[in-house]
């Protein structure tokens, strides 16, 4: 199975400043269609997870501009330019490229 | 509104079975990969099964500690995704999340989820 690497795994911020989640995998994540099924989510406590980018870098309706995903083949980040209280949660990206589909271990942003 | 809902949930002693429901609004099932997604108290999201669109042939897929002991399957008629878990374990305990995935051949992450059905394994 494709494995998923997020760092850090907790990340303090600053209300108002950036920041920043990596994420790797161990093979690449370009499918055979030549699109890249690299997804990041929002997790808050006490709610199901809610997709933000799907393949590396589309937003998704509703999610505010300051979240931007990039990279490409098995490295991939997740920016936010500037952190908003309503921002607080744990993140993953998840591979569907590969059967099994699977998850990051999770990055904790807390205020 | 583009919606799931999960039931089936509750406890269940070791090596039990349950049956896991998921009833989709507003939109056709089988036009959609469709996935269960576990996540057990304090630990992140796991995918567990998922099946994919009829156009791809309703093809079954599952994580490998679940493998002849989970089932997925589809009811068109009444758009509803199914998992029957059996031989269940004190491991599969958590929340177990119906969601919608890519489109006909499209592998993107899930854009919709239910709010959960909770899974107690225990005796």
């Amino acid at each position: 199975d494709v494995v998923m690497t997020q760092s850090p795994l907790s990340l303090p911020v600053t209300l108002g400043q950036p920041a920043s989640i990596s994420c790797r995998s161990s093979q690449s994540l370009v499918h055979s269609s030549g699109n890249t099924y690299l997804s990041w989510f929002q997790q808050r406590p006490g709610q199901s997870p809610r997709r933000l980018i799907y393949q590396v870098s589309n937003r998704d309706s509703g999610v505010p501009d300051r979240f931007r995903g990039s990279g490409s083949v098995s490295e991939f980040t997740l920016e936010i330019s500037r952190v908003e209280a309503e921002d607080v949660g744990v993140y993953y990206c998840m591979q569907g490229t590969h059967w099994v589909y699977t998850f990051g271990q999770g990055t904790r942003l807390e205020i | 509104e583009v919606q799931l809902l999960e039931s089936g949930g509750g406890l269940v002693q070791p090596g039990g079975s349950l049956r896991l429901s998921c009833v989709a609004s507003e939109f056709t099932l089988s036009d959609y990969v469709m996935s269960w997604v576990r996540q057990a108290p304090g630990k992140g999201p796991e995918w567990v099964s998922a099946v994919s669109s009829s156009s791809l042939g309703d093809i079954t897929y599952y994580v490998d500690s679940v493998k002849g002991r989970f089932t997925i399957s589809r009811d068109g008629s009444k758009n509803t995704l199914y998992l029957q878990l059996s031989s269940l374990k004190a491991d599969d305990t958590a929340i177990y999340y119906c969601a919608r995935g890519g489109r006909d051949s499209s592998r993107d992450g899930m854009d919709v989820w239910g709010p959960g059905t909770p899974v107690t394994v225990s005796s």
